[in-house]
C-alpha cells in the first residue's frame, strides 16, 4: 500500500531564505506525487505534479521538486522564501492503477521577517 | 471558469442531526471525489464518483455516511445521526476524465462543527 511520510510538521524559515520541505512515499509501483499548497480557510491548491518524464518539476509560486526513484522521495524546494509562501503544504501520492490520493500529514511553514 | 464551489461554508448542528454537504463541480469534470480533513486523522479519501460508474464508497467510515451524484453534476454528501467526531472539513475536488485525470481540483471545503 502507498503511504507519504513528511517530516516535520512545522517549519520555519526567514524571509529570502531556502525553503526545503521533505517527503518520501512508499509504494510498490511508479507513483504519481503531487505538492498542494493550503492557505487558511481555503481548499487545496495544486503546487506542482509528477507523473513521468523529467524528475525534476517546476511549479507555481517558484517552488519545485525532484522525484529521486532511489530515494523515494519528493522534496519541495523554493530558493528564496516569501512571506505569502505561508501556508500548509501537503505531499500526496496516487499511482497508475488507482486514483484516490493519499495524503501525508503536512508541514505547516512559517516565514519570519 | 468557475472552480470547484461547495455549500454550505460552515455548518453548526447538534449531535444526532442529519446534515447534508453539497459540491458543485467544475463545469465537464467527470470524476468527483469527497475528502475529510480532521485534526486527528489528516486528509483522508471518503468516496469516489467516475461518470455513470458505480461509485467507490472504500473510505466512508461508516454506514451514517452517504452521497450521489445527480446527473453526474452536483453531490451530495449526507451523515445521519451527527457524532461529535464527525467534526471536520469537508473538502470536495473534481477531475477531467482525460490524460490530467490525476489533477484534482479541490473546493474550499464545508466547516462541519457536531456540538
Amino acid at each position: 500500500a502507498q503511504s507519504v511520510t513528511q517530516l516535520g510538521s512545522h517549519v520555519s524559515v526567514s524571509e529570502g531564505a531556502l525553503v526545503l520541505l521533505r517527503c518520501n512515499y512508499s509504494s510498490s509501483v511508479p507513483p504519481y506525487l503531487f505538492w498542494y499548497v493550503q492557505y487558511p480557510n481555503q481548499g487545496l491548491q495544486l503546487l506542482l505534479k509528477y507523473t513521468t518524464g523529467a524528475t525534476l518539476v517546476k511549479g507555481i509560486n517558484g517552488f519545485e521538486a525532484e522525484f529521486k526513484k532511489s530515494e523515494t522521495s519528493f522534496h519541495l524546494t523554493k530558493p528564496s522564501a516569501h512571506m505569502s509562501d505561508a501556508a500548509e503544504y501537503f505531499c500526496a501520492v496516487t499511482k497508475d492503477s488507482s486514483y484516490k490520493l493519499i495524503f501525508g500529514s503536512g508541514t505547516r511553514l512559517l516565514v519570519r521577517p | 471558469g468557475a472552480g470547484v464551489s461547495q455549500s454550505p461554508s460552515n455548518k453548526v448542528t447538534e449531535k444526532g442531526k442529519d446534515v447534508e454537504l453539497r459540491c458543485d463541480p467544475i463545469s465537464g469534470h467527470t470524476a468527483l471525489y469527497w475528502y475529510r480533513q480532521s485534526l486527528g486523522q489528516g486528509l483522508e479519501f471518503l468516496i469516489y464518483f467516475q461518470g455513470n460508474s458505480a461509485p467507490d464508497k472504500s473510505g466512508l467510515p461508516s454506514d451514517r455516511f452517504s452521497a450521489e451524484r445527480t446527473g453526474g453534476s452536483v453531490s451530495t454528501l449526507t451523515i445521519q445521526r451527527t457524532q461529535q467526531e464527525d467534526s471536520a472539513v469537508y473538502l470536495c475536488a473534481s477531475s477531467p476524465n482525460n490524460r490530467l485525470h490525476y489533477e484534482q481540483y479541490f473546493g474550499p471545503g464545508t466547516r462541519l462543527t457536531v456540538t
